[in-house]
């Protein structure tokens, strides 16, 4: 069964730092992945995706995440956060050939001035 | 954005009592879901639909039923809501058929309060 891992549920960091949020997931079969973003009490929009190709994918708001398949992860990072970026981002994946995203628990980016 | 509206967005309702949630979507997606989203649960699929009388149930499925008589409507119904189905429910739409990738559209979510 496939399964996602969001090692950290919180990260702070201050306001134009770098950031890396980290996604580990377990599949024996080829798959996509995807980052979602929910800003406070709205609902999620995808950040970026990975489909095939190049394994560093750019996403929306300066972010961009690297697959690698030997380490079965797809870590989110962005170079310099803005205070509007805190939200929670959700790392998901979708095995090939399926209707069906499996989704991480979330990591909650509190970014500070 | 992808038009999916859902309705209520707030409810709050005592236990025992049945609760339909709604969700829309002017964009003609084949594939319907909905989720729950809870504190240290991520978001939890519940039932999904891949066409008009066409469910199926997800891993969060008990005390939870489903129904699509149109492409653009897909409901959520609590028959008998209980206190552990407090949650914010949210709906998706997707596209994709098995041989594309499943890139989902959500809806703003709905906030459920069980007394």
């Amino acid at each position: 069964a496939q399964s996602v891992t969001q090692l950290d549920s919180q990260v702070p960091v201050f306001e134009e730092a770098p950031v890396e949020l980290r996604c580990n997931y377990s599949s024996s079969v080829s798959v996509y992945l995807f980052w979602y973003v929910q800003y406070p009490n709205q609902g999620l929009q995808l950040l970026l995706k990975y489909l095939s190709g190049s394994t560093l994918v750019k996403g929306i708001n300066g972010f961009e995440a690297e697959f690698n398949k030997s380490q079965t992860s797809f870590h989110l990072r962005k170079p310099s956060v803005h205070i509007s970026d805190t939200a929670e981002y959700f790392c998901a994946v979708s095995r090939h050939n399926t209707d069906k995203l499996i989704f991480g628990t979330g990591t909650r980016l509190q970014v500070f001035p | 954005d992808a038009g999916i509206t859902q309705s209520p967005r707030h409810k709050v309702t005592e236990t025992g009592t049945p609760v339909t949630l709604r969700c829309h979507q002017t964009e003609n997606h084949r594939y319907m879901y909905w989720y729950r989203q809870d504190p240290g649960h991520g978001l939890r699929l519940i039932h999904y639909s891949y066409g008009v009388k066409d469910t199926d149930k997800g891993e969060v499925s008990d005390g939870y039923s489903v129904s699509r008589s149109k492409t653009e409507d897909f409901l959520l119904t609590l028959e008998s809501a209980t206190s552990s189905q407090t949650s914010v429910y949210f709906c998706a739409i997707s596209e994709s058929d098995p041989s594309s990738y499943n890139e989902q559209f959500f809806g703003p979510g709905t906030r459920l309060t069980v007394l």
